[in-house]
């Protein structure tokens, strides 16, 4: 089946360490996005990237970073600049260029530093 | 620049009574806009999308959203809910002409259904 996979489902960190997100996408599709959700706050873009060892910043790109070395993969690491770091953490593809098609999303990370 | 407003929070209904969530775009010609919804817990699921052409928009699980462009609107009706759709609603809006950016979402409506 075609899709979207985050791993891990539920990830618990102590304060001061880094810790990387994978997102994984077998769709073949182009673009790729990293989203932070909190409560009462909606989808934050993090980074986005377009094509292979390509990637913009978002809305809230400080303190995390992305890299983009395969179509299929578009890991984020949350660093330890992160100020506030626990929230739910949503990884989305596209086929076409951002903006210009829907979006499908990943069921998601929930990171809790501590 | 682009801004997507749900106005409402939080909205209860009774299972089998008619829904109407509401939402509001700011774009300076006519964008994409999207309806995603979210159980608890789990990623976003798209519910349907305009692009153009028919402004009246059939999607899954028997929604419909309707554009209205004298109003900025494109709000999401089902004209009877279950308790399944208990969930939190994004309506988005993307940005056909730009080379830049991304979907903009709303901060969401949460659907409560009352037995």
């Amino acid at each position: 089946d075609g899709g979207i996979t985050q791993s891990p489902k539920y990830l618990f960190r102590k304060e001061g360490q880094n810790v990387t997100l994978s997102c994984e996408q077998n769709l073949n599709h182009d673009a790729m996005y990293w989203y932070r959700q909190d409560p009462g706050q909606g989808l934050r873009l993090i980074y986005y990237s377009q094509i292979v060892n390509d990637f913009q910043k978002g809305d809230i790109a400080e303190g995390y970073s992305v890299s983009r070395e395969k179509k299929e993969s578009f890991p984020l690491t949350v660093t330890s600049a992160q100020k506030n770091p626990t929230a739910f953490y949503l990884c989305a593809s596209s086929p076409r260029d951002v903006g210009r098609s829907e979006q499908y999303f990943g069921p998601g990370t929930r990171l809790t530093v501590t | 620049a682009q801004s997507v407003t749900q106005p409402d929070i939080h909205i209860t209904v009774s299972e089998g009574a008619s829904l109407e969530l509401r939402c509001n775009y700011s774009y300076g010609a006519t964008p994409y806009l999207f309806w995603y919804v979210q159980s608890p817990g789990q990623g976003l699921q798209l519910l349907l999308k305009y692009f153009s052409g028919d402004t009246l928009v059939q999607g899954i699980k028997g929604f419909e959203a309707e554009f209205k462009r004298s109003q900025s609107s494109f709000n999401l009706r089902k004209p009877s809910v279950h308790w399944s759709d208990a969930a939190e609603y994004f309506c988005a809006v993307g940005n056909p002409g730009g080379s830049q950016g991304n979907l903009i979402f709303g901060k969401g409506t949460k659907l409560s259904v009352k037995p």
